[in-house]
């Protein structure tokens, strides 16, 4: 079965950088979460949308930002990147639940580790 | 959402159940219990959900109690391959997920 893709699987950039990570959800899904995960840490939320619209709002920066396109594909954007910001970033989709069949379970990407130096 | 208790780490050895507790006393009653495991930084797998029946499914079972303060997932015979922090999540429906923790379960040979 098709899985969430996420692009780059791996990033490094200099600090000041910016850097743009992208998520392709499972086709059907209209939802995508943004997930934080630094070294030795749990999966923070960030953000996440539905139907291209921004639905949630985590503890995301103000430097970040992100949206949801019409083949609901998700896009992050990080700008003046931080040391800090070295973490692994996962994706996840939610079915359409509207559909029969599809549920509010959450199925995640492999995750881009973003290293900046 | 409702906050959940696991232990820090478990052991199990290979071949033998592996029974992960959860406590979360204050969930409420819409709220669902899920379960997803993190095997070295790859990206969280789902396992299994339930709101207040026991659930069965290729992976694992999910026990809740009665009164919903507590479950247990069961992995009946475990290998190496489930080595991996396990995370227990109460969550509403359409919440985004809150990782707490987890319980780093060794499977030893």
């Amino acid at each position: 079965a098709a899985g969430v893709i996420q692009s780059p699987r791996h990033l490094i950039k200099e600090k000041r950088e910016t850097a743009t990570l992208k998520c392709y959800p499972i086709p059907r899904h209209d939802t995508v979460y943004w997930y934080q995960q630094g070294p030795g840490q749990d999966p923070q939320f960030l953000i996440s949308f539905y139907e291209k619209m921004q639905s949630d709002k985590g503890s995301i920066p103000d430097r970040f930002s992100a949206q949801q396109f019409s083949d609901y594909h998700s896009e992050l954007n990080m700008s003046s990147l931080e040391l800090g910001d070295s973490a692994l970033y996962f994706c996840a989709s939610r079915g359409n639940l509207g559909l029969a069949g599809d549920t509010d379970t959450q199925y995640f990407g492999p995750g881009t580790r973003l290293t900046v130096l | 959402d409702a906050k959940t208790t696991q232990p820090t780490s478990m052991d199990c050895a290979e071949g033998r159940a592996a029974n992960l507790p959860c406590n979360h006393s204050t969930i409420s009653g819409n709220e669902y219990v899920y379960w997803y495991r993190q095997i070295h930084s790859q990206g969280p797998q789902y396992i299994i959900h339930g709101l207040k029946n026991n659930e069965t499914n290729e992976m694992a079972s999910l026990i809740i109690t009665e009164d919903r303060k507590s479950s247990t997932l069961i992995l009946p015979h475990a290998t190496l391959r489930d080595t991996a922090v396990y995370y227990c999540i109460v969550r509403g429906a359409g919440n985004m997920l809150t990782f707490g923790g987890g319980t780093r379960l060794m499977v030893k040979p």
